[in-house]
């Protein structure tokens, strides 16, 4: 079974300052990789994807995330952030899971990002 | 274009009772997934349908059941309510495979 691990469960920053939030994932093959936001009282949105091509991928509001193959990693970033930026964030892979469908995503366990002015 | 939309937004069952989570989409999608999020555990599948027609368990299946009515709906059902069905259940759906979700505004279950 595959797992996605978020190195971070709580951070809180300051407006302006830069953010990188850890993702690391556990899986043999090809993946598809997902950063989704949920902005409180809100359902999941989606932040940005990969699939293939380029590493480095860019997102809505100013995100970025890239992939590391030999790492494992998918690692989100934006260089300043913002109060709105105050949210949980999940990162998450495509997965496949004993009943033997391949549709599902595996999420990691989110991590609690507070902006303060 | 409403997207997934899931009713009902907020429940309180008592330990046994019975009840279905509804979910519909307008984006034409093939797969449609029911997830539960509960605090510190991130999102966790608990049924998907790849197709109508299919259902398939996920990582947390135990206690609930599906029901794929068309290629809009799929529903969820907890035969008996426990208390550790207790959750933020989210409905989602998309294209299937490796691409990516939509999803609902999740329904708030609590179970005493």
């Amino acid at each position: 079974a595959q797992s996605v691990s978020q190195h971070n469960h709580h951070v809180i920053l300051s407006e302006a300052a830069s953010l990188e939030l850890g993702c690391n994932y556990s899986y043999g093959g090809t993946v598809n990789l997902f950063w989704y936001v949920q902005y409180p009282g809100q359902h999941l949105q989606l932040l940005l994807k990969y699939f293939s091509g380029d590493p480095l991928v860019k997102g809505i509001k100013g995100f970025e995330a890239e992939f590391i193959k030999s790492k494992f990693s998918f690692n989100l970033r934006k260089p300043s952030v913002q109060w709105s930026d105050t949210a949980e964030y999940f990162c998450a892979v495509n997965g496949r899971y004993s009943g033997g469908g391949a549709d599902g995503l595996t999420f990691g366990k989110g991590t609690h990002l507070i902006i303060q002015p | 274009n409403a997207g997934v939309t899931q009713t009902p937004k907020f429940q309180v069952l008592k330990t046994g009772q019975s009840m279905t989570l509804q979910c519909a989409q307008d984006m034409n999608h093939n797969s449609m997934y029911w997830y539960r999020q509960d605090p510190g555990m991130g999102l966790r599948l608990i049924y998907y349908s790849a197709s109508e027609g299919t259902t398939d368990k996920g990582e947390v299946p135990n206690g609930y059941n599906v029901s794929r009515l068309n290629k809009r709906e799929f529903s969820l059902r907890l035969e008996s309510a426990a208390p550790s069905q207790t959750s933020v259940y989210f409905c989602a759906s998309g294209s299937g495979g490796y691409y990516e979700q939509y999803f609902g505004p999740g329904t708030r279950l609590t179970v005493t």
